[in-house]
C-alpha cells in the first residue's frame, strides 16, 4: 500500500450520523494532517496532530494517531450535508535528504440530507 | 488577509510546449509548495521553496522546475509537456518552512492544465 492510504475509499451516510475515516502510512513521521477537498472551497486544512500526540479535537472533528500501528483516524460527529467532500491525510517524512510530503488517496464522503 | 492565488486558473497546451504557472502566497508566508493532483496518482508533492531556495523536493523529473522571488511569489515551469502532465496543479503557502515539521498549509484554487 502507499504511504498515506485512506480507508474506506468511499463512504455514504445519513445526515446526523458519525463518519470515520482511517489513514495508514509506512514510514516514521513528524506529524500528520487531515485535509478536506470539495469543488466549492478547494483543499482546506482541518487538523494537525504531532507524532507525540495521541488524540486531538477540533469542533466536530476528532483525530487519533497510533504511531505503533502507523495509522490515524478522523471522526466527524453529527455529520451535515456540507461535510460532503473528499478527505485526505498528509504526512511528512524524511526521504533522501529531503522532507517529503505525502498525501493519501482520499476518502470520498457523501452525507445524505 | 487575501488567500493564496494562482494564475491562470485554466490552461490548454500542446504536447512538447512549455508552461509557467504562478502562485502568490498569503501575505507574510515565506514557504510555498507545489503539488500535482491527478485522478490516477492523487496528490503528489513537487517541491517547496522558502526564502527563494528550494528546500524540499518530490520525485518528479527535471522537466518540472520552480523558483521563488524575493516577495515570496513562486512560479512553476514544466518543459516539454507530455499528455500525462495534464493535472490540477496546486500551490500552498505556509508561515513556516519544512525544517523537519510540516505546518499548516493554505492551498490555492489550483491551475487546471490540459495537454493535448
Amino acid at each position: 500500500s502507499q504511504q498515506g492510504e485512506e480507508d474506506p475509499q468511499a463512504l455514504s451516510i445519513q445526515e446526523g450520523e458519525n463518519a470515520t475515516m482511517n489513514c495508514s502510512y509506512k514510514t516514521s513521521i513528524n506529524n500528520l494532517q487531515w485535509y478536506r477537498q470539495n469543488s466549492g472551497r478547494g483543499l482546506v486544512h482541518l487538523i494537525l496532530i504531532r507524532s507525540n500526540e495521541r488524540e486531538k479535537h477540533s469542533g466536530r472533528l476528532r483525530v487519533t494517531l497510533d504511531t505503533s500501528k502507523k495509522s490515524s483516524s478522523l471522526l466527524i460527529t453529527a455529520s451535515r450535508a456540507a461535510d460532503t467532500a473528499s478527505y485526505f491525510c498528509a504526512t511528512d517524512a524524511r526521504s533522501g535528504g529531503y522532507q517529503k510530503v505525502t498525501f493519501g488517496t482520499g476518502t470520498k464522503l457523501q452525507v445524505i440530507p | 488577509k487575501a488567500g493564496v492565488t494562482q494564475t491562470p486558473r485554466y490552461l490548454i497546451k500542446t504536447r512538447g510546449q512549455q508552461v509557467t504557472l504562478s502562485c502568490s502566497p498569503i501575505s507574510g508566508h515565506r514557504s510555498v509548495s507545489w503539488y500535482q493532483q491527478t485522478p490516477g496518482q492523487g496528490l503528489q508533492f513537487l517541491f517547496e521553496y522558502f526564502s527563494e531556495t528550494q528546500r524540499n523536493k518530490g520525485n518528479f523529473p527535471g522537466r518540472f522546475s520552480g523558483r521563488q522571488f524575493s516577495n515570496s511569489r513562486s512560479e512553476m515551469n514544466v518543459s516539454t509537456l507530455e499528455l500525462g502532465d495534464s493535472a490540477l496543479y496546486l500551490c500552498a503557502s505556509s508561515s513556516q518552512a519544512g525544517t523537519g515539521v510540516l505546518y499548516e498549509q493554505y492551498f490555492g484554487p489550483g491551475t487546471r492544465l490540459t495537454v493535448t
